[in-house]
């Protein structure tokens, strides 16, 4: 079973809408949680990190989290066409903070105008 | 400041051969991860230096994989006897120790084996 899990798209949301992007994991033990913005051919960009229940907003971008649920969400409002990207959710895969990540394989976003 | 720099950004190399990939992480970040990533997937974890010591190098996937981190700064990822199913794309990331844990990536290097 993957440790975590996203849809793979493509997601094609209307410019200016709301892009939803979702993504569940299986350890209950994980605390640290990350959004990260990959353009094609480009390396991974941290958006957003999100550690305890609840919603937390920058900017246009709001991540979710649910630990009951084991479920991770991105909203991005106002989507722009430079939006478009594949969209990694992450969640950290050792007993420590710092410890390494595990990846889901990636949404891919279509903004169009 | 300076983010984390890959050399090289592309390399080619043939089957058999002996490659070594560099990272130099972000100023004052303790913590170096090596993730390698194939096409449409995500990036998948490879080894985590606390300092200069391997905290933990569960992701390396044989022996053929080495790397270090002498000084506790730049990284070495070194792949020996290189074959065609290494070619991907090598991230490296740096974080603090201290808070907050968030991994901050490099350019990557391309590495191609024919």
């Amino acid at each position: 079973q993957k440790e975590v899990e996203q849809n793979s798209g493509p997601l094609s949301v209307p410019e200016g809408a709301i892009a939803s992007l979702n993504c569940t994991y299986s350890d209950r033990g994980s605390q640290s949680f990350f959004w990260y913005r990959q353009y094609s051919g480009k390396s991974p960009e941290l958006i957003m990190s999100i550690y305890s229940n609840g919603d937390k907003e920058d900017g246009r971008f709001t991540a979710q989290l649910n630990k009951a649920s084991q479920y991770v969400s991105l909203l991005i409002r106002d989507s722009q066409p430079s939006d478009s990207a594949t969209y990694l959710c992450a969640v950290n895969g050792g007993y420590s903070s710092a410890s390494k990540i595990i990846f889901g394989s990636g949404t891919r976003l279509s903004i169009r105008p | 400041g300076a983010g984390v720099s890959q050399t090289p950004s592309n390399k080619v190399t043939e089957k058999g051969k002996y490659v070594e990939l560099r990272c130099d992480p972000i100023s004052g970040h303790t913590a170096l991860y090596w993730y390698r990533q194939s096409l449409g997937q995500g990036p998948e974890f490879l080894i985590y230096f606390q300092g200069t010591g391997a905290a933990d190098d569960s992701g390396l996937p044989n022996d053929r994989f080495f790397a270090v981190r002498p000084e506790g700064s730049v990284s070495t990822l070194k792949i020996q006897r290189t074959e065609r199913g290494d070619s991907a794309v090598y991230l490296c990331a740096s974080s603090s120790l201290s808070g907050p844990y968030e991994q901050y990536f490099g350019p990557g290097t391309r590495l191609t084996v024919t």
